[in-house]
């Protein structure tokens, strides 16, 4: 049930884009985004709800492929306030309540 | 500040013992969520809350339990603790029963076994 993430770590420096990938080999309802800065709580950051919906951060973007039971969360002119492990949580399927989350991926941006 | 409250902040107790986690939710919100993160680790769901009712468990112990009061505040109960039980355990929550909404995670609480 635990999603997969992909990279596991990945580092930039300021300005340049990354991508994070989530999937399931479940049919999912809804994926969701955190950020976790190193001793800290995760902080929401998006969730792509079935058929649609998104409901997050402006500057933060993300797609969810249905079909594919894949997200992907999309990073672009990288800051270094980016750093942290980001983790997608994915919801398999309505009414389930249980949100599973990914290993997380280490995001590192130097000047 | 997310507005989740998470008591104590640490804990350090020794094999065999038990103890008592406590969470007060955001204003407002009805679900509560228990996580658990070993060391560098992702997260790890336990058990989830809806309005005083248990809705769904994940990789929650035997030895762990849990149940979310009237005034909506939660407690995770671990006992019979095992050195490998030491983790920061994370209390979430959200307004509504499914994961359609956003979690709000409180600051955890470490526990360290000895």
């Amino acid at each position: 049930q635990q999603p997969v993430q992909s990279p596991q770590a990945v580092i930039l420096r300021e300005g340049e884009d990354a991508v994070i990938n989530c999937s399931s080999s479940k049919a999912l309802y809804s994926v969701h985004w955190y950020r976790q800065k190193h001793g800290e709580a995760p902080v929401f950051l998006m969730i792509l709800l079935k058929g649609g919906e998104q409901k997050g951060h402006e500057k933060i973007s993300a797609s969810f492929n249905e079909k594919k039971q894949q997200s992907s969360l999309y990073l672009t002119a990288s800051q270094l306030s980016y750093s942290g492990t980001y983790f997608c949580g994915t919801e398999i399927m309505t009414g389930a309540n249980n949100l599973f989350f990914g290993t997380g991926t280490r995001l590192t941006v130097i000047p | 500040d997310s507005g989740v409250t998470q008591t104590p902040k640490h804990l350090i107790t020794a094999t065999g013992q038990r103890v008592t986690l406590r969470c007060s939710p955001r204003s407002g919100d009805l679900s509560v969520y228990w996580y658990q993160q070993s060391l560098d680790q992702g997260l790890q769901f336990l058990i989830q809350y809806y309005n005083g009712e248990e809705r769904a468990k994940g990789n929650i112990l035997e030895r762990f339990s849990a149940q979310q009061f009237p005034d909506l505040h939660s407690e995770l109960n671990l006992s019979s603790l095992e050195l490998g039980d030491s983790a920061l355990y994370f209390c979430a929550s959200s307004v509504d029963e499914g994961a359609g909404s956003p979690l709000h995670f409180g600051n955890g609480t470490r526990l360290t076994v000895t």
